[in-house]
């Protein structure tokens, strides 16, 4: 365990759905990260939180929404995606949004859009 | 653009055939190259950071290393349970980011 867990694991959700992906630390960490994992594809950053402040959004689409209530928590709500959208997100957790800083990445939740 | 492309996608090796992954990559100015670790239906974990050309890190039979333009991921008399993705990543000095760069990364298969 990395000491970044998110939930769920699994998810299967219909293109009209809404639904949400949690991600928890207690490591510690000022800084969050979502990660959205393709098949063939490099990890792409979607979003990043320092101290609770949104601090990149990489042109993301507004179908997903990040939110950051807290230092250790982290969601990424999902409403009206597409079959494209299917992929492996992945959360992480470092001390600061700064160069030279490891990342505790999650298990990551399966997303399938059908 | 701040790019990453590893080498080979895919690679086997017996147990005990060591090899090495490929990881090259532009950047402009180079804050740090990033190794990380992914098992199958898991998140990456973090391996090694490197931060100038020369230098080298160990951890148990791997061994990265770092010149201008390329790192080196060595593994040496791999065992089966070293069989995963690795994933190289970069962070630059560019712009106002402080985003990894990451590869599509090589898949690395070790047979009994």
């Amino acid at each position: 365990e990395t000491g970044v867990t998110q939930t769920p694991r699994h998810l299967v959700m219909g293109m009209t759905n809404k639904k949400s992906l949690k991600c928890e630390q207690h490591l510690g960490h000022n800084a969050m990260y979502w990660y959205k994992q393709s098949a063939k594809k490099p990890l792409e950053l979607m979003f990043v939180y320092s101290l609770e402040e949104r601090v990149e959004n990489n042109s993301v689409p507004s179908r997903f929404s990040p939110e950051c209530p807290n230092s250790s928590h982290l969601f990424l709500h999902l409403h009206t995606l597409q079959p494209e959208d299917s992929a492996l997100y992945l959360c992480a957790s470092s001390q600061e949004w700064a160069w030279d800083t490891e990342a505790f990445f999650g298990q990551g939740t399966r997303l399938t859009v059908v | 653009e701040d790019q990453v492309t590893q080498s080979p996608e895919a690679l086997r090796l017996q147990e005990g055939e060591s090899s090495s992954l490929n990881c090259s990559y532009t950047v402009s100015g180079l804050r740090g190259l990033f190794w990380y670790r992914q098992d199958p239906g898991k998140g990456p974990e973090f391996l090694f950071t490197l931060y100038s050309a020369g230098e080298e890190k160990e951890k148990e039979r791997l061994k990265a290393t770092l010149t201008k333009k390329e790192s080196f991921l060595h593994i040496t008399a791999p065992k089966p349970e070293d069989s995963a993705t690795y994933l190289c990543a970069v962070q630059g000095y560019g712009g106002a980011t402080n985003k990894l760069i990451f590869g599509t990364g090589t898949l690395l298969a070790v047979q009994p």
